[in-house]
């Protein structure tokens, strides 16, 4: 079956620091890949995705690469803000596989801290 | 904010008691989804609801059922609760009965289920 696989967190910065959560998949037919974010105390908001291989998904700084060759699909951003405190959800769809795919699979999230 | 909305944002009940949680979808959308977020699971998928009816299953306790109504409204009931049962429940929607390449889901804001 389906499966995302990210780095536990949770993940501390100081302002203006490098990130990178990495993110492995797999999947049984060609997925598209997806990165959520969830602020404190909201739903699930869609950051960025890519629906094949080598498309760079991008968004607010942040960009993943889809890499068939490795099945990963990291996210990164160059410079990180306090507001981008929030936990990352890595996710796929199968669009695919057999009958279709009817829901996203998810990855259990990275909560990142950044700090001032 | 994404036009999928929720009620209620909290719920606190006791063991052994029946609940109910309501999702209204993006305008236009078709396809309710439900999901659970524990702790130590992360982000499960439980169901599927397009247009009336159910179109996919995932790890739905027998306990658990919902459904979808002829405005699009969907509920989902929870009974026998148990204090394992406590957890966020997301509800999703998306034009369509299935995913195709890089379709996403709208997620609202949550219900935070707390049995006691």
């Amino acid at each position: 079956g389906n499966s995302v696989t990210q780095m536990e967190g949770p993940v501390t910065l100081s302002e203006e620091a490098f990130l990178t959560i990495n993110c492995t998949y797999t999947a049984t037919g060609y997925p598209s890949l997806f990165w959520y974010v969830q602020y404190p105390g909201e739903g699930l908001q869609l950051l960025l995705k890519a629906t094949k291989a080598d498309d760079k998904g991008s968004n607010k700084g942040f960009e993943a690469t889809y890499r068939k060759e490795t099945t990963s699909f990291h996210l990164e951003k160059g410079s990180v803000q306090v507001s981008d405190s929030a936990v990352y959800f890595c996710a796929l769809s199968d669009p695919y596989s057999g009958a279709g795919s009817y829901q996203l699979t998810f990855g259990k999230g990275t909560k990142l801290s950044v700090i001032p | 904010d994404s036009g999928v909305t929720q009620t209620p944002k909290h719920l606190i009940t006791a063991t052994g008691q029946r609940v109910t949680l309501r999702c209204s979808p993006r305008s236009g959308d078709l396809s309710v989804y439900w999901y659970q977020q524990s702790l130590d699971q992360g982000l499960q998928f439980l169901i599927q609801y397009y247009n009336g009816e159910e179109r996919a299953k995932g790890n739905i306790l027998e306990r658990f059922s919902a459904q979808q109504f002829p405005d699009l409204h969907s509920e989902l009931n929870l009974s026998s609760l148990e204090l394992g049962d406590s957890a966020l429940y997301f509800c999703a929607s998306s034009p369509r009965d299935s995913l195709s390449q890089g379709d996403e889901q709208f997620f609202g804001p949550g219900t935070r289920l707390t049995v006691l």
